[in-house]
């Protein structure tokens, strides 16, 4: 399996403008986390989907945000319009959830988010 | 290419027993450290985290973490695990690169603590 895999890996744009980060989850997995790091605050989660149904994203930190999980194997966060404090890098995770098995997060390589 | 690497995948100890999970990463730069730890059921959290100043990091519920640079360490350490810690712990570095952030996460090391 290729792991999870996030595009673009970088993203540069201006203020004002519309953004749209990209995940494939790993195969298989039922859980899906969108995760912002910044130096400042570290990571923060900020929505998950459990069988591609947002489950709790009381983490988004604007309605700017919004995040869709259309089918099992791809979800966008969208940033509507982009501000320069959203520069950051953004992590998509998938896990296999359920009540008899521990759980193990897999990351994606990240997208540096960069607004200007 | 960069790398973190986290050896233990799974590390079963007892209670009281001292925790020591190893970290390392492949960069001769600028780097920032981090452990985090996933509880069962749960997201993420921040356990510790070293920016610069004091190589030895004392976080939550604990824990401890020493950078030792000519190693390319940073080690998880508690003297005395409780059942409670039961989790999966994730290193992870951010490289300086430019003024680009690049977070690299290690594979993660599953702990289960025995009553």
């Amino acid at each position: 399996d290729a792991g999870v895999i996030q595009s673009p890996r970088h993203e540069v744009t201006e203020m004002g403008q519309e953004v749209t980060l990209r995940c494939k989850p790993i195969s298989g997995h039922n859980s899906l986390f969108w995760y912002r790091q910044t130096m400042m605050r570290g990571l923060e989660l900020l929505i998950y989907f459990n069988n591609n149904v947002p489950i709790d994203d009381s983490g988004m930190p604007e309605d700017r945000f919004s995040a869709k999980m259309p089918n099992a194997s791809f979800s966008t966060l969208k940033i509507q319009p982009s501000e320069p404090r959203d520069s950051a890098v953004y992590f998509c995770a998938s896990s296999f959830r359920s009540w008899t098995t521990n759980e193990k997060l897999f990351f994606g390589s990240g997208t540096q988010l960069s607004v200007l | 290419a960069q790398s973190v690497s986290q050896h233990n995948h799974h590390v079963i100890l007892s209670e009281a027993a001292s925790l020591e999970l190893g970290c390392n990463y492949s960069y001769g730069g600028t780097v920032n450290l981090f452990w985090y730890v996933q509880y069962p059921g749960q997201h993420l959290q921040l356990l510790l985290k070293y920016f610069s100043g004091d190589p030895l990091v004392k976080g939550i519920k604990g824990f401890e973490a020493e950078f030792i640079k000519s190693k390319f360490s940073f080690n998880l350490r508690k003297p005395s695990v409780q059942w409670s810690d039961t989790a999966e712990y994730f290193c992870a570095v951010i490289i300086d690169q430019t003024g680009a952030n690049n977070l690299f996460f290690g594979t993660g090391t599953r702990l289960t603590v025995i009553p």
